[in-house]
């Protein structure tokens, strides 16, 4: 099956500052999506990026297909940001597959 | 905007006893997706659904979980006969057919077995 992996597995930022969280995959894909799991473990998703560029407010995402790698940058970090940030890859109709998750903590 | 529902947010059961999590999925939509996370690990795919059948399932779902679509609404997971090790958090997905590929999430429910 697709492999996926994400760097780093852990972050910790000051407000304010900026971030870049990677997800590599093994194989050709055709679904992309980025989470974020709140400390009540709920996952909020925030991009469906397979290919392409898109922005809402301070985040956005990039994926490059034939590079098989997605970024998923914050700017300028608030601590509502902390939590794990999941990426998740499928291919047609199948299933998803996830990653391990970065686990972002912003501190005040 | 149309999202995925899932109850209870939270069940506590007791090992042995059967478990019934239920979700309703986005109205137009016709696959369907349990998934299940443990405590610290990533979140892992268990079952997805389509036109009234299971269209693919991972080892994880063995003869003690089955779903279902008992009316036009809602989709359930079963747990038979609960195990220490299936607490998790629960998640159900939907997906439009056509349409395209992006999975919506449900809030998921938390299972624990004591």
């Amino acid at each position: 099956g697709i492999q996926v992996e994400q760097s780093p597995p852990d972050l910790i930022l000051q407000e304010g500052a900026n971030s870049t969280l990677r997800c590599n995959f093994s194989d050709s894909v055709n679904n992309l999506q980025w989470f974020h799991q709140n400390p009540w473990g709920q996952l909020i998703n925030l991009f469906y990026i397979p290919s392409g560029t898109k922005q809402n407010g301070r985040l956005s995402a990039t994926t490059v297909a034939t590079e098989r790698y997605s970024l998923l940058y914050i700017s300028s970090s608030q601590t509502t940001d902390s939590g794990v940030y999941f990426c998740a890859v499928g291919n047609g109709y199948s299933t998803l597959t996830f990653g391990k998750g970065t686990m972002l903590l912003v501190s005040p | 905007e149309p999202e995925v529902t899932q109850t209870p947010s939270h069940q506590v059961t007791q090992m042995g006893q059967e478990v019934i999590l239920r979700c309703v999925p986005i109205s137009n939509h016709l696959y369907f997706y349990w998934y299940r996370q443990i405590l610290g690990q990533k979140v892992e795919f268990l079952v997805s659904f389509y036109n009234n059948e299971i269209s693919e399932k991972s080892e994880i779902f063995d003869d003690q979980f089955s779903v279902e679509r008992p009316d036009g609404s809602n989709f359930t997971l079963k747990i038979r006969s609960t195990k220490l090790e299936d607490s998790a958090m629960y998640f159900c997905a939907s997906r439009e057919v056509p349409g395209g590929n992006e999975q919506f999430f449900g809030p998921g429910t938390r299972l624990t077995v004591l």
